[in-house]
């Protein structure tokens, strides 16, 4: 069985640039968050949809911020443009919902480096 | 404000040996309680969880206690095993919510 696939695994890329990570969910899971790992924070929710509609949005840092779901099988998030704080881990997870154990499945994440 | 806390950042246990990991959370309204293990370049993986109406679950080498009354939680290894060296994330189920702790790194000596 196929896990939750990002992409791409590392992205080095210069201050004032656009990115885009990816990420599938596993497939029948409707719920699907992004989260962001710091040495500083730790892990931190971005976004979290149900059924590809945007939940809760509110650990997205700023405007540069932003993320799509455009059908069950597909999401984005991208940055742009790309700062040197934004340098991170993007995990994305995906779950069956709210009524299981909260159980979430996790991509091996993206690793972002800005320049 | 930190609603879920791990206070040890690492653990050195010897192979063969039990390690318990601590979590203590301030929000009495969570209704589950995870673990999950995560190695290095790799994304979190789910190990065991409890129900807050429970107070103990096992699951072969993973014991989880939950004390409500002192709002704190352990993960119980025994016996420990070298593959069992990886960073230790507790987190605590609001709604849809997971709130997460630090991480407890675990190094199991051979």
């Amino acid at each position: 069985d196929a896990g939750v696939i990002q992409s791409p695994r590392h992205e080095v890329t210069e201050m004032g640039q656009e990115v885009t990570l990816r990420c599938k969910p596993i497939s029948g899971h409707n719920s699907l968050f992004w989260y962001r790992q710091t040495m500083m924070r730790g892990l931190e929710l971005l976004i979290y949809f149900n059924n590809n509609v945007p939940i809760d949005d509110s650990g997205m840092p700023e405007d540069r911020f932003s993320a799509k779901m455009p059908n069950a099988s597909f999401s984005t998030l991208k940055i742009q443009p790309s700062e040197p704080r934004d340098s991170a881990v993007y995990f994305c997870a995906s779950s069956s919902g709210t009524a299981n154990t909260g159980e979430l499945f996790f991509g091996e994440g993206s690793r972002l480096t800005v320049l | 404000d930190q609603q879920v806390k791990q206070n040890s950042p690492s653990l050195s246990v010897q192979e063969g040996r039990i390690s318990i990991l601590n979590c203590d959370y301030t929000n009495s309204m969570f209704d589950y309680f995870l673990w999950y293990k995560k190695y290095p370049a790799e994304g979190p993986t789910f190990l065991i969880s409890i129900s807050s109406i429970k107070d103990k679950n096992e699951d072969g080498r993973f014991t989880v206690f939950l004390n409500k009354s002192a709002k704190h939680l352990s993960l119980h290894i025994v016996p420990s095993q070298p593959g069992d060296s990886a960073v230790y994330f507790c987190a605590a189920r609001s709604n849809y919510q997971l709130i997460w702790g630090a991480g407890t790194k675990l190094i199991i000596k051979p």
